[in-house]
């Protein structure tokens, strides 16, 4: 059973260009939620996609943007980069099916700007 | 809004010896509560879940935790620390609504002593 996977595990950018990750949900979910990581703190809740649509967002400008295609896959898009953006990007699959919808996380891509 | 708090950022103990992770919540509703555990350059990995059902709660590699509505808190045990524990350990509570997003700690980072 394969479980989250992320694609690419690191990728390095300068400031002002685009970024596009990627992931691949556990196999029988349907929800992908994305978290960014700085270094040394907990991961910060970007937004959630649900039969293709963002279902809720957190404090992230709109630089940030996402989409999820019909085999639930879903790919998170940082336009205008800042060196701030620098972090782990952790993708997190769950199934409406639970009520508590627990997450299982990706093994993370690693951003660095310059 | 929902709220963690890990008291402690790092953690000592020596090996055999009993750890103990604090994690106190702040939920408006009823919360699902988490614990999981990032080994280094890896992404998150689920050890344990409180969904209102028993309020000691055991996971995996011989952790468990015990919901205390009254305090707030659902603090991580575990009776003998193995080396292979060394990590940083995050609580998290859901969210309300249907989103369910993770709002986590800022983590504890534990060291086990030979």
């Amino acid at each position: 059973d394969a479980g989250v996977t992320q694609s690419p595990t690191h990728l390095i950018k300068t400031r002002g260009q685009q970024v596009t990750l990627r992931c691949s949900p556990k196999s029988g979910h349907d929800t992908v939620s994305w978290y960014q990581q700085a270094l040394g703190q907990g991961p910060q809740f970007i937004f959630q996609y649900y039969e293709e649509e963002e279902r809720q967002r957190g404090n992230f400008p709109d630089r940030f943007s996402g989409h999820q295609f019909p085999n639930y896959s879903s790919e998170l898009n940082v336009n205008a980069l800042l060196l701030g953006d620098s972090a782990l990007y952790l993708c997190a699959s769950s199934s409406p099916g639970q009520p508590e919808e627990t997450q299982y996380f990706g093994p993370g891509t690693r951003l660095l700007v310059l | 809004a929902q709220s963690v708090t890990q008291l402690g950022s790092h953690v000592s103990v020596s090996e055999g010896a009993l750890v103990l992770l604090r994690c106190n919540y702040s939920s408006s509703v009823p919360p699902y509560l988490f614990w999981y555990v990032q080994y280094p350059n890896q992404g998150l990995q689920l050890l344990l879940k409180y969904t209102s059902a028993a309020t000691l709660v055991k996971g995996i590699n011989g952790f468990e935790a015990e919901f205390k509505k009254s305090e707030t808190s659902f603090h991580l045990t575990k009776p003998s620390a193995h080396m292979s524990d060394a990590a940083e350990y995050f609580c998290a509570v859901s969210g309300p609504g249907s989103a369910r997003q993770l709002t986590f700690g800022s983590g504890t980072q534990l060291t086990v002593l030979p």
